[in-house]
């Protein structure tokens, strides 16, 4: 089955900088790849997604980039705020194949220091 | 359109004895998909039902269960609960099998 590994656990940025997390995925029928932000005590929220068609999606300060060839997608945030302090998780997914379950990575902690 | 609502919010169970878990998707979504959320396991994949089959299964004991109704509601089961079955249970609803997922708040069941 898929194995999606995520890096690094716990990130911590100063307000302003930029942060990057990175994952890999072992399947390479894999085609739907969303982030989700869990804040504390808060339900995972869907911030952005990419399906493998294409190699790179933005939404203001968020980006997501897909290498297919290397198996590993990365999600990008510039000019932190401290309200972007959450959890972050990526997926991977078959959408529309056999193996369409949501696999999760084990999550980021991010930190924004003001 | 009303979000993903999962009941009970909060649930304390001793060990050995059963709990059952509530989940209703966004109007319209035919998948729900359940996890369990631990601080050291993050996000694991129990079951996923769509128009009342159970499509996915992930790797959980026999005692974890699941259904889905003509509605698409969906429950899951714990029988005979154990300390390590403390966690927050998240369900999430789907259009469609793979398709974008939302999330409800979830049940936080402890077992003492």
């Amino acid at each position: 089955g898929e194995n999606v590994e995520q890096h690094p656990s716990t990130l911590s940025v100063q307000e302003g900088d930029s942060a990057v997390i990175k994952c890999t995925y072992s399947d390479s029928a894999s085609n739907y790849f969303p982030w989700y932000k869990q804040e504390l005590g808060k339900r995972p929220q869907l911030i952005i997604d990419i399906r493998s068609n294409v190699g790179e999606k933005k939404d203001q300060r968020i980006a997501v980039t897909l290498n297919k060839t290397a198996k590993h997608f990365s999600l990008h945030i510039t000019e932190t705020q401290p309200e972007d302090s959450a959890v972050y998780f990526c997926a991977a997914s078959d959408s529309g194949g056999s193996n369409y379950k949501l696999t999760f990575g084990k999550g980021t902690l991010l930190t924004v220091n003001p | 359109k009303a979000g993903v609502t999962q009941t009970p919010r909060y649930l304390i169970k001793t060990r050995g004895q059963q709990v059952t878990l509530s989940c209703s998707p966004i109007s319209g979504h035919r998948s729900v998909s359940w996890y369990q959320q631990t601080p050291g396991q993050g996000l694991q994949f129990l079951f996923e039902y769509f128009s009342e089959t159970q499509r996915n299964k992930g790797n959980f004991p026999g005692r974890f269960s699941g259904r889905q109704f003509s509605n698409s509601r969906s429950e899951m089961n714990v029988s005979t609960l154990e300390l390590g079955d403390s966690a927050l249970y998240l369900c999430a609803s789907s259009l469609a099998l793979g398709s974008e997922a939302f999330f409800g708040q979830g049940t936080r069941l402890t077992v003492v």
